[in-house]
């Protein structure tokens, strides 16, 4: 069974930092991965997504994260930190051994917080 | 601005009464989604129907009786709920088949409260 470990249940960072949110997954066939980030009373919007093309992976707002299939890990980075940024963040894998359905399965989530 | 509309985007309701909640999308996509997701938790499956039919039904109780009409159209009918089932309600929609690669396309949702 596919699963996804997120590291850290809240992240704190200043303005301008570095941001670093953790993912670690567990499938037994190739999965596909996503980073989803939710605003307040918002829905999910899709940041990124690894579907086995280029293992670095480029998203919307100045994200990127990297897939790493020795250490099956799907990090999510940003260089500089912006108060916009403040968020839920879920990554999720759906592995592809499905048929035409797919169950994502999310991580517990990484909440974000940015001070000036 | 998202494709999946869901409506209404807030809803009280006694435990007595009867209501509904619609999601909307026209981006041709074949699967539709009905998640529920409590503070600070991640979503939680609830079903899942491909080309308008039920495929997964997460052991749901009763009180919650999706609906698909059409391939546009989600709703879920509410009848006798309890204060737990308040939440957030979310839909979304996938492509199915060979370019299905699980992305998951997410309404605002629709807030639930139950007195």
């Amino acid at each position: 069974a596919q699963s996804v470990t997120q590291l850290g249940s809240h992240v704190s960072v200043s303005e301008g930092a570095l941001v670093l949110l953790r993912c670690n997954y567990s499938s037994s066939v190739p999965p596909y991965l996503f980073w989803y980030v939710q605003y307040p009373n918002q829905g999910l919007q899709l940041l990124l997504k690894y579907t086995s093309a280029a293992t670095l992976v480029k998203g919307i707002n100045g994200f990127e994260a990297e897939f790493k299939k020795s250490e099956t890990s799907f990090h999510l980075t940003k260089p500089s930190a912006h108060m916009s940024d403040a968020a839920e963040y879920f990554c999720a894998v759906s592995d592809r051994s499905g048929g035409s359905n797919y169950k994502l399965t999310f991580g517990k989530g990484t909440l974000l917080t940015v001070n000036p | 601005d998202t494709e999946v509309t869901q409506t209404p985007k807030h809803l009280v309701m006694g435990m007595t009464n009867k209501k509904s909640l619609k999601c909307e999308q026209h981006m041709g996509h074949r699967a539709m989604y009905w998640y529920k997701q409590k503070a600070k938790k991640p979503p939680e499956l609830m079903f899942v129907y491909s080309y308008e039919k039920l495929s997964i039904n997460e052991s749901v109780p009763s009180r919650f009786s999706p609906e698909c009409p059409n391939s546009s159209l989600l709703n879920l009918h509410l009848h006798a709920l309890q204060p737990e089932d308040s939440a957030l309600y979310l839909c979304a929609s996938s492509l199915l088949g060979q370019t299905n690669t699980g992305e998951l396309f997410f309404g605002e949702g629709s807030r639930l409260t139950v007195l």
